[in-house]
Formats: C-alpha cells, structure tokens, sequence
C-alpha cells in the first residue's frame, strides 16, 4: 500500500486524557500536513511540516496540541488534556509539490466523552 | 482571512440529472484545487486549476476557473449513482506561501436512483 496511513482509525477518550495519533505519508512525499474535520465541515488546516520541520501552525492549534515529525518521516499528533470540542476527524495529507493536490489518509476519528 | 464558500450546501438529483456546484473566495487564488469525499471517506484529490478562465474537463466532470481567479464550478453531467458524496473546494493562502489550503464549505450530493 502507497498511500497514506493513519492509526488509530478511531479513538474514544475521557475528558482530560492524553491522545496520539500517526500518520505514515507516502514514502517520496516531503510535505505533511495535518487538518482536523467536523462533521459537515470542510477541513481546517491545523500544521505542515517540510520534512522534518514544521513551518506553519493554525491559531486552531493550541497549547495543547502538538505534532512532531522527527526524521522527516512519519508524524505524530498530541493532544494533552483533551476537551469534548477536540471531538473530530483528525486527517492527515502529503504532497510532493507546494500548491498541488494533497493525498489523504483515511483520518482518525477522535469522541471525547 | 480568507474566506471560501460554495452553494448550495446539498444538492438532491435523480439518477441521469446534472449537477454544478459554485465556489467563492474571498481572496483571488493562484490555483483552485477540487476534492470528493465520499461518505465516511476521506478527500480525494480531483483536479487544480491554475489558469484564469482555465476549463478542464474528466468524463462527465467539467472544471472552470472564473477569469478574476477568484470563483470556480464543477458540473457533472448525467449523474450516476457513483456520483455521491461532498465536493470540496480548496484555494492556497498566499500569506502562507502557498502551503496553506482554505477549505469551502462543500457542497452535498445525493442521488435518488
């Protein structure tokens, strides 16, 4: 498989909790980006990362999110303390070229209870 | 920031009807890129535009820039029940060199066979 994975495909947390999610993009692929998806919402650019550095992050992003991707391989996503309004799809995109069509991972789909 | 919405937000067609779906920025784009999420899937890349006034078309799908690169369309033709899902629009924020997609708001569809 050549795509992009992302794992877990879904997580049930409590409130408080921590949560970390992986995304393996697609070997070739320098850019990954994360975004987060509400339900009947387009995605909402969250980071990106240029290999293994992370060159932008949205204002949706708080403290307590964080997202890594050492070596400029996979990356991970954390988010500390956990709120119901975390509860989300959690998408994950790479691409070879600035400004061109990105290649989604299936997501992770996030329930805060 | 920039702003992109499209209309309607869902469209019901009977089998063999066409269908279009407008997107609006609220910023002129270098590119306006289009996305199908089928439901309970993830987005899949369909097609950038780059050129002002640019029509691009796939089988029955056909794809227009507007000229002030700031509205785009995808019309369908014949729908087919494969057809189903949301289309997405997406345009790049230049402030983020690029990297950045703003998602529009989507538009659903459902087809009655």
């Amino acid at each position: 498989d050549t795509g992009v994975s992302q794992d877990p495909r879904h997580k049930i947390t409590k409130r408080g909790q921590n949560v970390t999610f992986r995304c393996d993009p697609i070997s070739e692929h320098n850019r990954l980006y994360w975004y987060r998806q509400t339900l009947g919402q387009g995605p909402e650019f969250l980071t990106y990362f240029q290999n293994e550095a992370q060159l932008e992050k949205s204002r949706l992003l708080s403290d307590r999110f964080s997202a890594e991707r050492p070596k400029g391989s996979f990356s991970t996503l954390e988010i500390q303390r956990t709120e119901q309004g975390d509860s989300a799809m959690y998408l994950c995109a790479s691409g070879q070229r600035v400004n061109y069509g990105y290649t989604f991972g299936s997501g992770t789909r996030l329930t805060v209870v | 920031g920039q702003q992109v919405m499209q209309i309607p937000q869902y469209q019901h067609v009977q089998e063999g009807e066409d269908f279009t779906t407008y997107c609006n920025s609220s910023t002129t784009l270098s590119n306006i890129q289009w996305y199908k999420q089928r439901p309970g899937g993830h987005p899949v890349f369909l097609i950038q535009l780059v050129k002002s006034g640019e029509v691009k078309k796939q089988k029955r799908l056909t794809f227009q820039f507007g000229e002030a690169k700031k509205n785009s369309s995808l019309h369908i033709t014949a729908t087919q029940t494969t057809d189903v899902g949301t289309y997405f629009c997406a345009g790049p924020e230049s402030n983020f060199g690029n990297e950045k997609l703003t998602f529009g708001t989507g538009t659903r569809l459902t087809i009655i066979p």
